[in-house]
């Protein structure tokens, strides 16, 4: 079955320090990779994505991804998180054929940012 | 250009009623896809529709239908409306490429 994970629910994390949220999928073939975030009572906004080459990719706010396919995973990165980057974040897998449409999702990780 | 425009923002509906959202696209946008978003079971696709025909489904019951118009502007429509209906729908447009999808803000839908 197809199927996203996010095994941490909620994480805090120091104003300035790293960040590193996991994301393992499974999927019949390789599919589309996809990292959004969403503020309270908002829609959801999209980090970044992959879909073949370069396993690192660079998104928005400084964040970015690396796709392993020996594992399965595409966990989002950030060296320093701000205050802002509070919310809940969604890893997201889609069908190659139809990249934005039919989206599995992640049941999200919510981050904290302490001072 | 503006974004994907999800009306009400917010609807409180009686059990057993029914109820319709809408979703205008980005312009030029031709898919559009909704989901369920709840606390229990997260985000859900709900469906897709590519040129006013339905092109993919999620696995949810036959009381969420939907359509869309020849302007690319989407409805769904929730008959029979249980409490666990309570949710945020939130719908997305994908443009030509099919390369990302763009989430409107939602509609919260209250059921008493």
């Amino acid at each position: 079955a197809q199927s996203v994970t996010q095994p941490d629910i909620h994480i805090t994390v120091s104003e300035g320090a790293s960040l590193e949220l996991r994301c393992n999928y499974s999927y019949g073939a390789t599919p589309y990779l996809f990292w959004y975030v969403q503020s309270p009572g908002q829609g959801l906004q999209l980090l970044l994505k992959y879909f073949s080459g370069d396993t690192l990719v660079q998104g928005i706010k400084g964040f970015e991804a690396e796709f392993k396919r020996s594992q399965s995973s595409f966990n989002l990165r950030k060296p320093s998180v701000h205050w802002s980057d509070a919310a809940e974040y969604f890893c997201a897998v889609g069908p190659p054929n139809q990249a934005g449409t039919a989206l599995i999702f992640g049941k999200g990780t919510t981050l904290s940012v302490s001072s | 250009k503006a974004g994907v425009t999800q009306t009400p923002r917010y609807l409180i509906k009686t059990r057993g009623q029914q109820v319709t959202l809408s979703c205008s696209p980005i312009s030029g946008h031709r898919s559009v896809s909704w989901y369920q978003q709840t606390p229990g079971q997260g985000l859900q696709f709900l469906f897709e529709y590519f040129s006013e025909t339905q092109r993919n489904k999620g696995n949810f019951p036959g009381r969420f239908s939907g359509r869309q118009f020849s302007n690319s502007r989407s409805e769904m429509n929730v008959s029979t409306l249980e409490l666990g209906d309570s949710a945020l729908y939130l719908c997305a447009s994908t443009g030509q490429g099919n390369t990302e999808a763009f989430f409107g803000q939602g509609t919260r839908l209250t059921v008493v």
